[in-house]
């Protein structure tokens, strides 16, 4: 139980356009849905939090004009990064939990090889 | 605010020796403490995790943490490293806010040699 999907798994664009990642919770109701992003060889990085039904919180740094974070449904949370740049090329990973409280468990996605040309 | 420290960025072992990955915390209030591991380009494995409960805390895989109050660590250990442990770990706490985030620890590459 308790499975997240992420897609794609990998993506390889030009740098200008804009690209979807999505992440399902396939048999839970995800409440909270997180947004991280990896660099090479470096720990994980929360980009930002999102409840369903409600607008992203992004955390410092987080341009939320460049990554858009939809969360629009129970099992379903989308980020775009718009007009993606090479440095914008990451691996970037989703995890859900079903309440919007801490003490539930995150499920992660497999993640998302974003490479930007 | 809360943060944890992992003390090594590499460990290497012999396949059927220990694994130790060791762990620091920092937390104002009595943490959620977890281990977390990550093959290849891979999404995160939840591998045991920590409420207050036993301070001893058995995962899967045969892997165990300690809760150390005391010396503020939460060491992972395996009594026999096989070849499929070769991955990162991470160490994780979770903040106390009502979000209930998690910071990550830099990450302990493990490599297993036959």
């Amino acid at each position: 139980g308790a499975v997240v999907s992420q897609h794609p798994s990998r993506v390889i664009c030009k740098s200008g356009t804009s690209v979807k990642i999505e992440c399902r919770s396939l048999d839970f109701q995800a409440t909270t849905m997180f947004w991280y992003r990896q660099f090479p060889k470096q720990s994980l990085m929360l980009m930002a939090t999102s409840n369903e039904g409600s607008k992203a919180t992004y955390e410092q740094g987080v341009e939320k004009d460049k990554f858009l974070i939809n969360h629009a449904s129970l099992t379903l949370s989308t980020l775009t990064v718009t007009s993606a740049h090479p440095e914008d090329s990451s691996f970037y990973i989703c995890s859900a939990r079903a309440g919007r409280i801490g003490n539930q468990p995150q499920h992660f996605g497999d993640g998302t090889r974003l490479s930007i040309l | 605010a809360q943060s944890v420290t992992q003390l090594d960025s590499h460990v290497s072992v012999s396949e059927g020796t220990p694994v130790l990955l060791r762990c620091n915390y920092s937390s104002s209030y009595s943490p959620s403490l977890f281990w977390y591991v990550q093959h290849p380009n891979k999404g995160l494995q939840l591998l045991l995790k920590y409420t207050s409960a036993a301070t001893l805390v058995k995962g899967i895989n045969g892997f165990e943490a300690e809760f150390k109050k005391s010396e503020t660590s939460f060491h992972l250990t395996k009594p026999s490293a096989h070849m499929s442990d070769a991955a990162e770990y991470f160490c994780v706490v979770m903040t106390t806010d009502s979000w209930g985030k998690l910071q990550f620890g830099a990450g302990t590459q493990v490599v297993v040699t036959p």
